[in-house]
This record gives C-alpha cells, sequence and structure tokens, in this order.
C-alpha cells in the first residue's frame, strides 16, 4: 500500500542552523501539506503546496520557513535560522484531491529538537 | 477561526469496555469532520469521517454521527480490545481557495486498554 515517508525521523540541531526536512509523498498525489505537533499541543496547519507553489500558509509560517518541490518526488520544509520553539514533531501529509472530504495521508514524523 | 474541542485524555479502560471520546467544534460553513488516529512510532492514519449533517461514519467497531445541532462528533466504541490504544485526533476540513484542503486538529485524546 502507498505510504507516506519522511526522513530523517529524529533531528537535532543547535539553534540558528538551517534544517530541511524530507518527505516522499504518494506518487499520484496532487496536494502537499505540513504540519507541526509541539509536545502536548495540538496538531497545527503549517502550509499547503500545490501546483508548485504555496497555496495558503498559517501565521506560524513566516519569512524563516520554506516549502519546496525539488524533483517531483520529493517535498521538503526548510527551517533557515532554528530557534528553540522551533522544537516540534513535523508530519508531511498528501492528498489526491481538494475537496472537503477527500482523506489526507500523513507520513510518521520528524521530530526536531532545536538546542 | 475554525477550531476543535476534544476530552482531555489520558483514558485508561479495561478490555471489552465502552469507549466514548467526545468531541466538538466551531466553523463557519459545514465543514467534514474526521477522527484520526496514531499508533506508537507511525503517523496519524484515518479511522472515519462525515461529510455531511447527520452523516455516520464507521470504521473497525468505531463510530461517530455527525450532529449539526450540537455541533458535536463523538466516537464511540462499543468493546474496546487492546490494540486500540493509540492517541485519537478529532479534525474539520475547511477547502482552500488556492487549492487542497486544510485540518484543524483537537488536541488529541491518548487511550490505553488494559486486560
Amino acid at each position: 500500500e502507498p505510504e507516506v515517508t519522511q526522513t530523517p525521523s529524529h533531528q537535532v540541531t543547535q539553534m540558528g542552523q538551517e534544517v530541511i526536512l524530507r518527505c516522499v509523498p504518494i506518487s499520484n498525489h496532487l496536494y502537499f501539506y505540513w504540519y507541526r505537533q509541539i509536545l502536548g499541543q495540538k496538531v497545527e496547519f503549517l502550509v499547503s503546496f500545490y501546483n508548485n507553489e504555496i497555496s495558503e500558509k498559517s501565521e506560524i509560517f513566516d519569512d524563516q520557513f520554506s516549502v519546496e518541490r525539488p524533483d517531483g518526488s520529493n517535498f521538503t520544509l526548510k527551517i533557515r535560522s532554528t530557534k528553540l520553539e522551533d522544537s516540534a514533531m513535523y508530519f508531511c501529509a498528501s492528498s489526491e484531491e481538494a475537496s472537503g472530504g477527500v482523506e489526507q495521508f500523513f507520513g510518521p514524523g520528524t521530530r526536531l529538537t532545536v538546542l | 477561526g475554525d477550531s476543535v474541542t476534544q476530552m482531555e485524555g489520558p483514558v485508561t479502560l479495561s478490555e471489552e469496555a465502552f469507549l466514548t471520546i467526545n468531541c466538538t467544534y466551531t466553523a463557519t460553513g459545514y465543514p467534514s469532520l474526521f477522527w484520526y488516529v496514531q499508533y506508537p512510532g507511525e503517523g496519524l492514519q484515518l479511522l472515519l469521517k462525515a461529510t455531511k449533517a447527520d452523516d455516520k461514519g464507521s470504521n473497525k467497531g468505531f463510530e461517530a454521527t455527525y450532529r449539526k445541532e450540537t455541533t458535536s462528533f463523538h466516537l464511540e466504541k462499543g468493546s474496546v480490545q487492546v490494540s486500540d490504544s493509540a492517541v485519537y485526533f478529532c479534525a474539520l476540513s475547511e477547502v482552500l481557495t488556492g487549492g487542497g484542503n486544510k485540518l484543524t486538529f483537537g488536541t488529541g485524546t491518548q487511550l490505553k486498554v488494559e486486560l
């Protein structure tokens, strides 16, 4: 069964460093997403991506964040200069369609720890 | 903005007990509603969904009914098993004008089922 994969499973970085979180969505999906979950808090929407551009981003997704689909299979989230408060679990998701009832398929997450 | 409120966990039950996890939502319009489940070490998986009022979603013995009048989508199972131990997330979906849809999640409820 097709699945969304994410690498690495755990990333530890120093404050101020750049990190890139990688995701491989399901191959025939057209819509891609990043969510994050700070420990003990809600899963929060960060950004949606369609047709090679951002379709919506949340207030969290400031200029330090960027997304890219560099090669038609990978979908990346870059944080340019990490802060302590960026420590969280980051989930990638993808969906085939955009209707309200369509399922988003999630990866297992990358745990980012900023020291 | 849209929001989802679900009961605090953790919930600890004996095997074969009845399960209810409460979920209420606030939204403009008529969102689709979802329950996602996260087993240890895995990503979020769709458990069930309902796309309009009075719809009942069901899967693996779990059920939830979309109640517009009470803005609720409570998750129920008549007889839980140890294998149901996981974190359960209630969510609503909003279609994005730029493409895709955005999930708004509750805080998650951890369920532990004991023999």
